[in-house]
């Protein structure tokens, strides 16, 4: 099993450009999440998917953020127009949907906003 | 409600001692309570996790201790490795529907040999 693969895992780009971050979850994983990870607030979760369906966008901290899942091996999340203040790693996870069964995370997508 | 607090900040201890790590949560519909170790450069991966009907469970060197009515969980390293030295989270969700975790802040645990 390859795990949650993420791409690309660095992105440098100016303010104002828009980025989208990929993720490929574990096959069979029903359950997907997108997280953002700051010195300053931790580990934060933007956003969840069940069956390719969006469930809980409340943590997404604008508009600028947007999030897909158009079918069960991908998904994306792009931020347009990006800010300094978006520089961050934003990490990918999944799970199945087993309950008590845990979350596994990609290694991380380090994104710096110039 | 929905915090997770987690202390300390950082921690250091001699190899082949005890290494601890305190949560406290307030939201007592919580009944999913994993930890989750992260290397620099990696994402967080899932160690050891525990429902509130157990007050202890153990793994390897690994346990953890969770008191429900003080609504505190803990996680104990055993003979604590140099390759131990990681950022440790806990946190905390409800065990059924999709798993909205809240993560505490954080633990940088070094080993020193």
């Amino acid at each position: 099993d390859a795990g949650v693969i993420q791409s690309p895992r660095h992105e440098v780009t100016e303010m104002g450009q828009e980025v989208t971050l990929r993720c490929k979850p574990i096959s069979g994983h029903n359950s997907l999440f997108w997280y953002r990870q700051t010195m300053m607030r931790g580990l934060e979760l933007l956003i969840y998917f069940n069956n390719n369906v969006p469930i809980d966008d409340s943590g997404m901290p604008e508009d600028r953020f947007s999030a897909k899942m158009p079918n069960a091996s991908f998904s994306t999340l792009k931020i347009q127009p990006s800010e300094p203040r978006d520089s961050a790693v934003y990490f990918c996870a999944s799970r199945s949907g087993t309950s008590g069964s845990g979350q596994f995370f990609g290694p991380g997508t380090r994104l710096t906003v110039l | 409600q929905q915090q997770v607090k987690q202390s300390p900040q950082s921690l250091i201890v001699q190899k082949g001692g005890i290494s601890i790590i305190n949560c406290a949560y307030e939201n007592t519909a919580f009944d999913y309570f994993p930890w989750y170790q992260q290397f620099p450069g990696k994402g967080p991966a899932l160690l050891i996790a525990i429902r509130p009907d157990v007050s202890e469970k153990k793994e390897g060197r690994f346990t953890i201790s969770f008191n429900k009515s003080a609504k505190q969980f803990s996680l104990h390293i055993m003979d604590s490795q140099p390759g131990d030295s990681a950022t440790y989270f806990c946190a905390a969700s409800k065990v059924q529907g999709a798993q909205k975790l809240v993560f505490g802040q954080g633990t940088r645990l070094t080993i020193n040999p």
